[in-house]
């Protein structure tokens, strides 16, 4: 992707709520998309990721993402957070086909789960 | 995911000083990065590295060398450092550019 665009910087939800976090990129051409999850004093941790096929990513820790090409979005999605979600939440892409291009990274969401 | 591994987990350095940072992959891939993380900053690429071949440099500065022996070892070399310098510095390692990339734990650097 050219850019990737993480809308909200802070996102606090009450345990067991659902939650969205959402991400929006721009690229003209076809784009790889990924989620990582960052905990306190650790580095990034793969969440899921979309490469081709099904719009609907499953991922670890109950988490998911859905691939939409006309809104050219990749929201994060759990139907219940538990106060081990609280973290640092990044949406990163890539251009398809390309091998040549580094991941560009989103500025984060940071999800507080209140108990 | 710990198929990388980054030391020292925390270095305190005077402005100074002469120091190491060490990023060690044995996941077989053949591009790795440098990224700086500052608080309340994005996440900011500094190096990368494909096939032991430096193909990027973001305009860092020259007190930031990088080093890639191999395809499994990327250093920092970090001279005269600044107190602005202080962060976490993430390594990772792909199997190309543009593929998932793999996080090591980081190490934060701490400059007096």
């Amino acid at each position: 992707a050219q850019s990737v665009t993480q809308l909200d910087s802070q996102v606090p939800v009450f345990e067991e709520a659902p939650v969205e976090l959402r991400c929006n990129y721009s690229s003209s051409v076809s784009v790889y998309l990924f989620w990582y999850v960052q905990y306190p004093n650790q580095g990034l941790q793969l969440l899921l990721k979309y490469l081709s096929g099904s719009t609907l990513v499953k991922g670890i820790n109950g988490f998911e993402a859905e691939f939409n090409k006309s809104q050219t979005s990749f929201h994060l999605r759990k139907p219940s957070v538990h106060i081990s979600d609280t973290a640092e939440y990044f949406c990163a892409g890539s251009l398809a086909d390309s091998g040549n291009t580094p991941l560009v990274f989103g500025k984060g969401t940071r999800l507080s789960v209140i108990a | 995911e710990t198929g990388v591994t980054q030391t020292p987990r925390h270095l305190v350095m005077g402005m100074t000083n002469k120091k190491s940072l060490k990023c060690e992959q044995h996941l077989g891939h053949n591009a790795m990065y440098w990224y700086k993380q500052s608080a309340k900053k994005p996440l900011e690429l500094m190096f990368v590295y494909s096939l032991e071949e430096r193909v990027e440099n973001n305009s860092v500065p020259s007190r930031f060398s990088p080093e890639c022996p191999n395809s499994s070892h990327l250093f920092l070399h970090l001279h005269t450092l600044q107190p602005e310098d202080s962060a976490l510095y993430l390594c990772a390692s792909s199997l190309r550019q543009g593929n998932t990339q793999y996080f090591g734990p980081g190490t934060r650097l701490t400059v007096l």
